[in-house]
């Protein structure tokens, strides 16, 4: 089955710079890699995604790029603010479609003022 | 819209006890799950419902897990009996066929 290793498992940053997340994935066949948000005490919540016939998405702040020949996708956080502290989760989909997700172990962000 | 509604949000239970979960989807979402998150960790799928049948159940622990979905709405997670290692939060998610899954706020179990 498919198996998602995300890092760093921590990452601090100053305000204003850029985080990266990376993350790989093992099942070739999976073609869905969402990318969610968890504040603490929260529910996870979808910040972008992208699908295996994209290469890099893009909105205002975050952007997201896929190598499928490497399997592995990561996520660019740009201008960071302090909001942007919280636990993220990369995820991908195993063979059975876009619905069944398997996640990574979590990235913890903090932006630092 | 209302979003996923899972309750009780904090329950805590002496272990072997039984404890039971409960989930209102996002209306008109046929697909629902289960998630395990333990502590520092991702989601961990348990189950996985297309309308009221279990498409995906080979995660949960079927000795003492159980799970149902009358009639493809509402869902029970049940757990008997309840050990410490099931201490966790446990997460209703729904979506459409191939949508976006949108998660419920989550129920904190702490087994003593």
């Amino acid at each position: 089955g498919e198996n998602v290793e995300q890092h760093p498992s921590t990452l601090s940053v100053q305000e204003g710079d850029s985080a990266v997340i990376k993350c790989t994935y093992s099942d070739s066949a999976s073609n869905y890699f969402p990318w969610y948000k968890q504040e603490l005490g929260k529910r996870p919540q979808l910040i972008i995604d992208i699908r295996s016939n994209v290469g890099e998405k893009k909105d205002q702040r975050i952007a997201v790029t896929l190598n499928k020949t490497a399997k592995h996708f990561s996520l660019h956080i740009t201008e960071t603010q302090p909001e942007d502290s919280a636990v993220y989760f990369c995820a991908a989909s195993s063979t059975g479609g876009y619905n069944k997700l398997i996640f990574g172990a979590g990235t913890r962000l903090a932006v630092h003022p | 819209e209302a979003g996923v509604v899972q309750s009780p949000r904090y329950k805590i239970i002496e272990k072997k006890q039984p404890v039971a979960f409960w989930c209102n989807p996002i209306s008109g979402h046929n697909t629902l799950y289960w998630y395990l998150q333990n502590l520092g960790q991702g989601p961990e799928l348990l189950i996985r419902y297309e309308n009221e049948e279990a498409v995906d159940d080979s995660q949960l622990p079927k000795d003492r897990f159980s799970a149902e979905r009358l009639k493809g709405v509402d869902s029970t997670l049940k757990i008997q009996p309840a050990e410490l290692g099931d201490s966790a939060v446990y997460l209703c998610a729904s979506s459409l066929t191939t949508g976006e899954l949108f998660f419920g706020e989550g129920s904190r179990l702490t087994v003593l």
